[in-house]
């Protein structure tokens, strides 16, 4: 049982190129979310899913996209990366609306 | 919208006892939630509460609830160097949305 897991685990990119992460996760969850960490800024929840081909916003959705084709995967899309999008983003998963599973992180860095 | 405030730092002596504080806004939170992030690693859940729950002990852990002032507490007793890390409270909302806190990193001192 892997639980959470992420790809890649770091990445430079720079400004304007796209990217995709990925997420899988083999608990059977419904819920799925994308997390971006910041340092003095916490945990911000970018997208979420709360079952497969569904789709929402967070708080911070600008600049990102989302897909949920499948119900293990949970895709991140930035179609053209910004310095501003340099952080560690955390993918998380959840039975229901309670405990969230996390993923080790992926380390962006955009120049 | 939900407001989840807990202190950026602490420092504690090694076999001390920690205490870290969180309030929030919410008073129709359901679940409260702490969880720790070790460095270079994703967030782990450590506890959780139930809002008609005043206190929840397990091994060394400790939380506290006082629902009227919202205020939640993690009390770690005997604390190690292995506790060193960030602590995130966390706060079910109406929406069945969680809020996280900025998180409390804690220093062990020797």
């Amino acid at each position: 049982n892997a639980g959470v897991t992420q790809t890649p685990k770091f990445r430079v990119l720079k400004t304007g190129q796209s990217m995709t992460l990925l997420c899988a996760q083999d608990m059977n969850h419904e819920y799925m979310y994308w997390y971006r960490q910041d340092p003095g800024m916490g945990l911000r929840l970018i997208h979420y899913s709360v079952g497969e081909g569904t789709t929402a916003k967070g708080e911070v959705p600008d600049g990102y996209n989302v897909s949920r084709l499948k119900k293990q995967n949970f895709l991140l899309g930035l179609e053209s990366a910004a310095p501003s999008q340099t952080s560690v983003y955390f993918c998380a998963s959840s039975y229901s609306a309670g405990e969230q599973f996390f993923g080790p992180g992926t380390r962006l860095t955009v120049l | 919208g939900e407001d989840v405030e807990q202190s950026l730092f602490l420092s504690v002596r090694e076999g001390d006892s920690s205490v870290i504080n969180c309030t929030y806004t919410d008073s129709s939170s359901t679940y409260l939630y702490w969880y720790k992030q070790e460095p270079g690693a994703g967030l782990q859940l450590l506890t959780y509460i139930f809002s008609n729950m005043d206190m929840k002990q397990d091994q060394r852990l400790t939380v506290l609830l006082n629902k009227k002032d919202k205020h939640l507490s993690l009390r770690i007793a005997d604390t190690q160097t292995g506790d060193s890390a960030i602590y995130f409270c966390a706060v079910m909302n109406r929406d069945d949305k969680i809020i996280f806190g900025k998180g409390t990193r804690l220093h062990i001192l020797p």
